[in-house]
């Protein structure tokens, strides 16, 4: 099974709704990640986890909160979001954090997200 | 962490051509790996090839790799239409697990 999977597909919120986007693998794999990708524009690395500790931060505003309960799962809390905020997101995991290189990441099909 | 650059940006094409994008990174490599994105939605994993291979093939890809031109290129044979997507190249040079993505070539195939 090579499948990550990402609930939900869409997701509408207005600013001062909290949400969840939920990310699910079944392969092993210790590291995981978060992209937020606009249209028309590359996938840009939000948070890496690894071995279920946050790695990386790339100076994620902080109403956008991860967090890896186990090393299955991924969530991302959505808190006070702005209307530039809406973009596909999406969860990817590998099988480690390697050493000398990067791994084959997975991704998921991506939660579509649209603030009002 | 570095990022490739992918060129043609767009590329169009009938179906049963060949599709050859280019790669082209700055430092030095371990790896690097080629993504397809179809629609905006998914990546999915083409192919990796390491820094000691010079070529790969993975049914109809074939990804070649010049670590003295600091390149790679990516080879579909006879396209189809679901070859349509977006082509992204990652060279792999980092212990942190960072895949920087560059704009990617964009793929049209027409039947």
């Amino acid at each position: 099974d090579t499948e990550v999977t990402q609930t939900p597909k869409h997701l509408v919120m207005g600013m001062t709704n909290k949400k969840s986007l939920k990310c699910e693998q079944h392969m092993g794999h210790r590291a995981m990640y978060w992209y937020k990708q606009k249209a028309k524009k590359p996938p840009e690395l939000m948070f890496v986890y690894s071995y279920e500790k946050l790695s990386i931060n790339e100076s994620v505003p902080s109403r956008f909160s991860p967090e890896c309960p186990n090393s299955s799962l991924l969530n991302l809390h959505l808190h006070a979001l702005q209307p530039e905020d809406s973009a596909l997101y999406l969860c990817a995991s590998s099988q480690d954090v390697p050493a000398g290189g990067t791994d084959t990441q997975y991704f998921g099909p991506g939660t579509r997200l649209t603030v009002l | 962490s570095q990022q490739g650059e992918e060129d043609p940006q767009a590329l169009s094409i009938q179906e049963g051509e060949n599709a050859t994008m280019n790669c082209s990174y700055k430092t030095s490599i371990n790896n690097l790996q080629w993504y397809r994105q179809n629609s905006g939605r998914g990546l999915v994993h083409l192919i990796l090839i390491r820094s000691n291979e010079r070529e790969k093939h993975s049914g109809r890809l074939r990804v070649t790799l010049d670590t003295s031109k600091k390149s790679s290129s990516l080879l579909i044979t006879a396209s189809r239409a679901a070859d349509t997507a977006s082509y992204f190249c990652l060279p792999g040079s980092s212990n942190t697990g960072k895949l920087i993505f560059g704009q990617g070539t964009t793929l049209q195939v027409k039947p």
